[in-house]
């Protein structure tokens, strides 16, 4: 079974000021896909980037990038210039593809991030 | 596009008893997903369904069930409700085929007590 591992429980940074969150995961898998997933207050799962395994290319979106390194099984988010708005918790993901399909995202257990004013 | 909704929003119930939450996703989603989340297990993946069908299926007891509609509506059922049950029930829709990335709904929180 395909498990993934958040080992910063609570993370803090100042504003506007760059932040990395870890991410491990163990799969014998060769074709998957990584997310990352932000959970404010209000409890809504919110999309912050994805990457698919066969792509060496880090995904970036704005102010948010990835180190993917797949033979280290390793998926860090990296937040720059911080904003206030961050502050959520963040959960690592793998989506395992499986020929017409995909199975079910195994999360990590998330890293609260607090971002000091 | 609106998002994906999920009712209702908030449900107690009682030990013993069955619920039903409902879950609409994305127009243009054929593949529904149910995850439920505690602080003590975190995030769990329930079960998936596309095009009315269960694709996939978390490690839960049969007590939990789903189903899905001919317009990609989806129904979770859990019967026998036990105190452990209590959790926030999320649901997420997703296009096919991939990179199956999930949209998440707000969420049913359900308190057993």
């Amino acid at each position: 079974a395909q498990t993934v591992t958040q080992s910063q429980p609570e993370m803090s940074v100042q504003e506007a000021e760059t932040v990395t969150l870890s991410c491990t995961y163990d799969t014998s898998e060769s074709d998957y896909y990584l997310f990352w997933y932000k959970q404010p207050p209000s409890r809504q799962m919110i999309l912050v980037i994805r990457q698919e395994a066969y792509k060496q290319q880090n995904a970036t979106e704005n102010r948010f990038s990835v180190n993917f390194q797949k033979a280290a099984k390793s998926f860090s988010l990296k937040i720059s210039d911080s904003q206030l708005g961050d502050a959520a918790m963040y959960f690592c993901a793998y989506r395992l593809y499986s020929g017409g399909g995909a199975d079910g995202l195994t999360f990590g257990k998330g890293t609260h991030l607090i971002i000091q004013p | 596009k609106a998002g994906v909704t999920q009712t209702p929003r908030y449900l107690i119930k009682t030990r013993g008893q069955q619920v039903t939450l409902s879950c609409s996703p994305i127009s243009g989603h054929r593949s529904v997903s149910w995850y439920q989340q505690t602080p003590g297990q975190g995030l769990q993946f329930l079960f998936e369904y596309f095009s009315e069908t269960q694709r996939n299926k978390g490690n839960f007891p049969g007590r939990f069930s789903g189903r899905q509609f001919s317009n990609s509506r989806s129904e979770m059922n859990v019967s026998t409700l036990e105190l452990g049950d209590s959790a926030l029930y999320l649901c997420a829709s997703s296009t096919n085929p991939a990179p199956y990335e999930q949209y998440f709904g707000p969420g049913t929180r359900l308190t057993v007590t």
